[in-house]
């Protein structure tokens, strides 16, 4: 029941930006982008979510296309602990919303 | 920082054996969820609880999994009898109420051997 397509994997240069991609071509109007990340063997954390605009907290930064069908996730300087797999969700309902997880995409920050 | 418990945090059970969970939601978290995550893929809702009342329990398979949220608190997710395939991690993650960000436990690793 996923909603978004992402890559299964990319990897990104420790100090560099890591921009990760996600695709709901089929959002509606009122369904929120999250995103999740999860560390090997821990419960996955969250970073940051959005509607329409763009938004930035100490995490990441979520930038939203203007059709709302796909967004980008942006870790400003990744660092070694930054590799994780990260999940973009679309949050579906109006009531007793439900947070489905595809298979994300597994970041490999390199040194 | 508030944090959802979880425990146990490692479980080998054998086949038929029961086995249970326990959550602890952060305080004052309304909507409770559990989700299992199978190695290599994207967790799944099992059940989503609000306050003591499930609200989605569509993925659950009922012939052998049970959740309950007596007094809307915390929740127990219970499994008679495991199998083999039950082999997973079980996360539960509160949120304020429907419609709000979702916090994860760290998580409970089942083995069923």
């Amino acid at each position: 029941d996923a909603k978004t397509t992402q890559p299964p994997s990319m990897d990104c240069a420790e100090g560099r930006a890591a921009n990760l991609p996600c695709n709901h071509s089929t959002i509606s109007g009122n369904e929120y982008v999250y995103w999740y990340r999860q560390i090997h063997s821990q419960g996955p954390q969250y970073i940051i979510h959005g509607l329409k605009n763009n938004e930035t907290n100490e995490m990441a930064s979520l930038i939203i296309t203007e059709d709302r069908k796909s967004s980008t996730l942006i870790l400003p300087h990744a660092t070694l602990r930054d590799t994780a797999v990260y999940y973009c969700i679309v949050r579906v309902g109006y009531n007793f919303n439900k947070f489905y997880f595809g298979s994300g995409t597994k970041l490999n920050v390199k040194p | 920082e508030a944090e959802v418990a979880q425990s146990p945090r490692y479980k080998i059970t054998e086949k038929s054996q029961a086995v249970a969970f326990w959550c602890d939601p952060i305080s004052g978290h309304a909507t409770l969820y559990w989700y299992r995550q199978i190695l290599g893929q994207g967790p799944e809702l099992l059940v989503q609880f609000q306050d003591e009342s499930v609200v989605d329990d569509s993925q659950l398979p009922k012939d052998r999994f049970s959740a309950e949220r007596l007094k809307g608190v915390d929740s127990t997710l219970k499994i008679q009898p495991a199998e083999l395939g039950d082999s997973a991690m079980y996360l539960c993650a509160s949120s304020w109420g429907d419609g709000n960000t979702i916090y994860f436990g760290e998580g409970s690793w089942l083995t069923v051997v």
